[in-house]
């Protein structure tokens, strides 16, 4: 069955470096995977997706992700991170051996320091 | 843009009592899911329907069941609110690829119900 790990619950930075955020995924058959963003009391955004074309897929608000078939990785990235960036985010898998249902992650929490 | 709309962002219910949270898109989308939120644990899937009137268990269905009776609209109901119902919850919908029940597409999400049971 597809699962997701994020490998960090917390990660914490200084605004102005830069940013990663770790997922491992494991999958059966050609993932599609997801980065979503939560800001508090606020729902899901879609941060970026891959799903089966360019390994290096660039999202919103300057973060990007590459997919890493033989890590299976897909850690996020971001060079400067910026106060606005402190939310929860998730890693999402979907894949035909698991219908297709995106499968969360169980979130890491950015924390942004001036 | 897509909209996913959720009835109620915070709900406070007592034991025993019996709990509807509503769900509507507005994109015609044909999949449509219910999760919950807590903390360290992410997002589980409750249940998910990918046609009108079909619905299938996910991860945690236990206490929970759930109604598609028009395409646009997914409602979660909790048949006898208990206080480890207490949670967020988040609806999702998603158009399908292609004529099987194809999820392989991105996700929308409602801004979620806070639901407190006492």
């Amino acid at each position: 069955a597809q699962s997701v790990t994020q490998l960090d619950s917390h990660v914490s930075v200084s605004e102005g470096t830069p940013v990663l955020l770790r997922c491992n995924y494991s999958s059966s058959y050609s993932p599609s995977l997801f980065w979503y963003v939560q800001h508090p009391n606020k729902g899901l955004q879609l941060l970026l997706k891959y799903t089966s074309a360019a390994t290096l897929v660039k999202g919103i608000n300057g973060f990007e992700a590459e997919f890493k078939k033989s890590e299976t990785s897909f850690h996020l990235t971001k060079p400067s991170a910026h106060m606005s960036d402190a939310a929860e985010y998730f890693c999402v898998v979907s894949d035909r051996g698991g219908s297709y249902i995106p499968t969360f992650g169980r979130g890491t929490s950015l924390i942004v320091h001036p | 843009d897509v909209k996913v709309t959720q009835s109620s962002r915070y709900l406070v219910k007592r034991t025993g009592e019996k709990v509807f949270l509503e769900c509507v898109q507005d994109m015609d989308h044909e999949n449509m899911f219910w999760y919950r939120q807590d903390p360290g644990l992410g997002l589980r899937l409750i249940y998910f329907s990918y046609d009108v009137k079909m619905k299938e268990k996910g991860d945690i269905p236990e206490g929970y069941s759930v109604s598609r009776e028009k395409k646009e609209r997914f409602s979660l109901i909790l048949e006898s609110a208990s206080t480890n119902q207490t949670s967020m919850y988040l609806c999702a919908s998603s158009h399908s690829s292609n004529s099987l029940p194809s999820l392989n597409t991105e996700a929308f999400f409602g801004q979620g119900t806070r639901l407190t049971v006492v």
